[in-house]
């Protein structure tokens, strides 16, 4: 299975600040990278996929990149709405997913 | 409106068996593949299963593998998973998502295929406690 390795684990950040966190794949994944939010007691909800796509009806403030084994996401200008954890997940082959990122507020 | 709604989950024995449904409505449910996914307390996502759209085809992650069955009745718009000899290690919400596809041309006539997971449900929660 290709492992998914997501960094920082958490982090602390204000309102207005620019927040990136990596993703780093145990290979190449070529694109095959989706990125999801999940709030407290709540479902993932899909922001981006095949690494840079913004899912429909997601803000702008939010964007990936990346290729080969490492992606990035990064959400430009921190909204209180924001604050939740972030996961990435990987398609390439059978679906796993990286351990999360915590956002809080600092 | 697209959903995904769960259900079935609850407090079962060690060794003992659980069904999960997930009801999907507001879109055509046999053309889809779907997921299984669970999140024990306090952790993160983990993928469980799949199943392709017409049911022939299936996979498992090693954790659940000889233990747990995804199926899919179409005809019914429904999502199963059969958990069998079931482990406190199983405590999890369990989430079914829709498998997702965007076709991406690239040169020289060929595609590349990204697969994501665009609907979740709620998710139930499934406790395995004596």
């Amino acid at each position: 299975d290709i492992q998914m390795t997501q960094s920082p684990s958490s982090l602390s950040a204000s309102v207005g600040d620019r927040v990136t966190i990596t993703c780093r794949a145990s290979q190449g994944i070529s694109n095959s990278l989706a990125w999801y939010q999940q709030k407290p007691g709540k479902a993932p909800k899909l922001l981006l996929y095949a690494a840079s796509r913004l899912e429909s009806g997601v803000p702008s403030r939010f964007s990936g990149s990346g290729s080969g084994t490492d992606y990035t996401l990064t959400i430009s200008s921190l909204q209180p709405e924001d604050f939740a954890t972030y996961y990435c997940q990987q398609y390439y082959s059978t679906p796993t997913f990286g351990g999360g990122t915590k956002v809080e507020i600092k | 409106e697209v959903q995904l709604v769960e259900s079935g989950g609850g407090l079962v024995q060690p060794g003992g068996s659980l069904r999960l449904s997930c009801a999907a409505s507001g879109f055509t449910f046999s053309s889809y593949w779907m997921h299984w996914v669970r999140q024990a307390p306090g952790k993160g996502l983990v993928w469980v299963s799949r199943i392709n759209s017409d049911g022939s085809s299936t996979s498992y992650a090693d954790s659940v593998k000889g233990r747990f069955t995804i199926s899919r009745d179409n005809a019914k718009n429904t999502l199963y998973l059969q958990m069998n000899s079931l482990r406190a290690e199983d405590t999890a919400v369990y989430y079914c998502a829709r498998d997702a596809i965007v076709v991406v041309p690239a040169a020289s006539l060929y595609y590349y295929y990204y697969y994501y997971m665009d609907v979740w449900g709620k998710g139930t929660t499934v406790t395995v406690s004596s």
